[in-house]
This record gives C-alpha cells, structure tokens and sequence, in this order.
C-alpha cells in the first residue's frame, strides 16, 4: 500500500487560485470516484473539504473544489485567503488495501 | 452534533500493546450504518489509516499494520478500541479516531468512502 504521491509543497497569493495534484494508480485513484481531501491547521484535527472526487460537505466554501482525471485527482482552491494556508491531504479507495493517503501538501498564502 | 474523544496512556513502553478509546457522544455507534476507525500521524509526517470497524464486528486493517492491530467496539458504552501490540518507536504519533462514510455497490455496503468526524487527537509516545 504506497502513499498516493502529492507535491511537498505549493504557494499563491491572496486572490490566486491553487491546484494541488494527486497521482495515484489504476488500483486506487484510477478505478474508483472515492477520493476525499482534508485540510490541517496545525496542531489541529485533519478536516473534511472535498469527498467523492468533487462533492463538498455542508459549510466548506464554494472556493474549494475536486475533479480527477485518469489517475490523478486535484484539489483547486480559488480565491486563495490567508486562512487557506495549511496542510492538504488527498485519500482514496485502493480495494484491498482499503484506504491510501497522500504524503500531504503545505500550502502557503504568500 | 456528533463528537469523538480519544484516551489513553500518552507513553508506551518499547515491545508492549498501545491500547486507545474512543468515546463517542451524540450518535451511536450501533445503530447507524457508520464506519469507526483510527488514523495515526508521526510527528511531521502525513496521515496514515490504521483500521475500522463496522456494525460492531466487521474490521478492516491497514495490511502494513495487520499483525499488530485489533479494533473492537462496546456498544453500550458507545466506544471502540484501538490496540496495537509490540510497539516501536516508529509507533510515536498522534492517534486520531473517526468516522468512516460507507459507499455502496449493487445496494451493499462495499467500504469507506471519506472520514467525516474526527477526533482531537491524542498523542501517544512510545520510549523507555
């Protein structure tokens, strides 16, 4: 089971928009529309943003938003605001080997 | 609204079982058709799945973690359990229970899909 492989680190200024990329395999991102994104603050709970490749639970702003593409998911956030900078993770349905997280993604607000 | 606490000794001897609970206020554990489950962070380091639990008795394990690992659940107190035996210090983390949102293929369950709550966190140190 190998950690789905994110870029160690991404940056933008207020206003921007982000993507963070998360390439997986045919045997997790690529068979299944099971991929979910979390936000971390630090020294925080892991929290929700995106679940099922692009559907956003209740209370997550319109600015965060998923889409996938063969292997590869990616996290877009629009509108990049100080309160953005955090840590992101992408996690998926892998079958067997049930469930796989990225390595993570500091983002900076520059 | 749904809440979730861990407990448990926050330091573990080297070779001993690391043994966490998990409580769980405003729903219940066995009456939903929920996931409970543990994710773990070493310091500085991305998350991991550890294993769930589901409808009291079904579990489900990280296969790198598999010979180590049990989760269990006591529905009446409305808790489950993590224990994880012969630690290291490669076991030094954050613990992290919560609840797993099932999919559904041909009408059965079929696995987790995304981790909705979770808890606060409870580190657990393992040295001598």
């Amino acid at each position: 089971q190998s950690a789905l492989t994110q870029p160690a680190s991404v940056s933008g200024s207020p206003g921007q928009s982000i993507t963070i990329s998360c390439p997986g395999t045919s045997s997790d991102v690529g068979s299944y529309n099971l991929v979910s994104w979390y936000q971390q603050h630090p020294g925080k709970a892991p929290k929700l943003m995106i679940y099922e490749v692009t559907k956003r639970p209740s209370g997550v702003s319109n600015r965060f938003s998923g889409s996938k593409s063969g292997n590869t998911a990616s996290l877009t956030i629009s509108g990049l605001q100080a309160e953005d900078e955090a840590d992101y993770y992408c996690c998926s349905y892998a079958g067997s080997s049930p469930v796989v997280f990225g390595g993570g993604t500091k983002l900076t607000v520059l | 609204q749904l809440q979730l606490q861990e407990s448990g000794p926050g330091l573990v001897k080297p070779s001993e079982t690391l043994s966490l609970t998990c409580t769980v206020s405003g729903g219940s554990i066995s009456s939903s058709n929920y996931y409970w489950g543990w994710i773990r962070q070493a310091p500085g380091k991305g998350l991991e799945w550890i294993g769930s639990i589901y409808h009291s008795w079904r579990t489900y394990y990280n296969p790198s973690l598999k010979s180590r690992v049990t989760i269990s659940a006591h529905t009446s107190k409305n808790q489950f359990f993590l224990k994880l035996n012969s630690v290291t210090a490669a076991d030094t983390a954050v613990y992290y229970c919560v609840r797993g949102v099932p999919f559904y293929y041909g009408g059965d369950e079929a696995g987790e899909s995304h981790f909705d709550y979770w808890g606060q966190g409870a580190l657990v140190t393992v040295s001598s």
